[in-house]
């Protein structure tokens, strides 16, 4: 079964780096997913696309403080220089035979 | 700018129907597969369903809680995908989303609300 799993809730500091980690279920590490940000009372903004050979394509007028890796089955969202307007809900999402999953979300913390 | 307009959405009673429609602007609605996703009050985004360009055969696929009460479908010559929503009970409530089906744009969605 296609799974993905985020932790619940990360935090970090104002104008440090946090990397945020989506995985997939068994069978299915070569899978490409997407980032999602979701602020509050806001609707979903895609980030990017994390390919399964770790190459990433942002969306339009997203900044370079975002990036993505991977590593196995783990696919990783990295925001550098952290700032108060990155203080949101982080979805991951992939697609399978006819169904898209999500993960259910990290919310981020900016202290 | 992409943009992609939600409406429809409204309170309605359990057992009830609404459709929803999302207006899509300056893409290329025609070759493009669409999906809708939903989030309940507090929680996190669940997908709905998808429907392909009518190209690469323009069937719909479904998540198990809405299979059998909705039913996406699109018109090409409006630009529009729309979500048929049948059966109706209190689990559906949520903003409902449109989005392309990569994920790259996705509109500002639309709140509907079952009780009674």
């Amino acid at each position: 079964q296609l799974v993905l799993t985020q932790s619940p809730s990360a935090s970090a500091s104002l104008g440090a780096s946090v990397k945020l980690t989506c995985t997939l279920s068994s069978g299915h590490s070569n899978y490409a997913i997407a980032w999602h940000q979701q602020q509050p009372e806001k609707g979903p903004r895609y980030l990017m696309k994390v390919n399964s050979d770790g190459s990433h394509n942002k969306g339009d007028g997203i900044p370079d403080r975002f990036a993505g890796s991977r590593s196995g089955a783990e696919r990783y969202l990295i925001i550098s220089s952290l700032q108060s307007e990155d203080e949101a809900d982080y979805y991951c999402q992939t697609w399978g035979a006819g169904i898209h999953v999500f993960g259910g979300g990290t919310k981020l913390t900016v202290l | 700018e992409v943009q992609l307009v939600e409406s429809g959405g409204g309170l309605v009673k359990p057992g009830g129907s609404l459709r929803l429609s999302c207006a899509v602007f300056r893409f290329s609605f025609t070759n493009a597969w669409m999906s809708w996703v939903r989030q309940a009050p507090g929680k996190g985004l669940e997908w709905v369903g998808r429907i392909k360009s009518k190209t690469d055969g323009g069937t719909a696929d479904y998540a198990a809680p809405v299979k059998g009460r909705f039913t996406i479908s699109r018109d090409d010559s409006k630009t529009t995908v729309y979500l048929q929503m049948n059966s109706l009970n209190s689990e559906d409530s949520a903003i409902y989303y449109c989005a392309t089906d990569d994920g790259m744009y996705w509109g500002q969605g639309t709140l509907v609300t079952v009780s009674s």
